[in-house]
């Protein structure tokens, strides 16, 4: 069963809008990471952020984690074509944490 | 990028043929791991390694075997390939537990 579920699975927007993305999960968890997959490839570690931790940024990604509510959301400021992709969350437990869990996706397609 | 290889990269093979996926690291990284990722699914692990000759089962392992003899050599086997495994595999390397890993370009195997 998948630990992390995005939502939505599916987002369009307008180049140089803001896009948001969630994921929930459902066991403690020692990280949470977030992770791109352009069409056709092996996915790339965008952002990890630690249970302790409640918001990180890197360039113009923002992520922030709610360990009450088992959720986190990945925020991509003035988004650019080349942020289509797919965006997937994993998870890494408090409990044999050399496993990481994915969910299944968040399709964003930036239009021009 | 991080040095992983994998081969095939594609692959048609017919029901019953046994069939090997090799995952090559330069990284020297300790943990190895095989995803297989389906629509709807998102990725699921397959197996994973901790070490040489070290290694364990993930959410989706029956039909697969693995092992993993040196560092940087991690291999996939499907005894006796069905054709619900057809699918994109992906191999992924990780320092440590739980941290950041690293995603190989997939392997496409058709089986008909």
């Amino acid at each position: 069963s998948q630990q992390g579920e995005e939502d939505p699975q599916a987002l369009s927007i307008q180049e140089g809008e803001n896009a948001t993305m969630n994921c929930s999960y459902k066991t403690s968890i020692n990280n949470l990471q977030w992770y791109r997959q352009n069409s056709g490839r092996g996915l790339v570690h965008l952002i990890l952020i630690r249970s302790n931790e409640r918001e990180k940024h890197s360039g113009r990604l923002r992520v922030t984690l709610d360990t009450s509510k088992k959720s986190s959301s990945l925020l991509i400021t003035a988004s650019r074509a080349a942020d289509t992709a797919s965006y997937f969350c994993a998870t890494a437990s408090n409990f044999g944490n050399e496993k990481l869990t994915f969910g299944t996706g968040t399709r964003l397609t930036i239009i021009p | 990028d991080a040095g992983i290889t994998q081969s095939p990269r594609h692959k048609v093979t017919e029901t019953g043929t046994p069939v090997t996926l090799r995952c090559h690291q330069t990284e020297n990284h300790r943990y190895m791991y095989w995803y297989r990722q389906d629509p709807g699914h998102g990725l699921r692990l397959i197996h994973y390694s901790y070490g040489v000759k070290d290694t364990d089962k993930g959410e989706v392992s029956d039909g697969y075997s693995v092992s993993r003899s040196k560092t940087e050599d991690f291999l996939l086997t499907l005894e006796s390939a069905t054709s619900s495994q057809t699918s994109v595999y992906f191999c992924a390397i990780s320092e440590r537990a739980g941290n950041t890993i690293y995603f190989g370009e997939g392997s496409w195997l058709t089986v008909v």
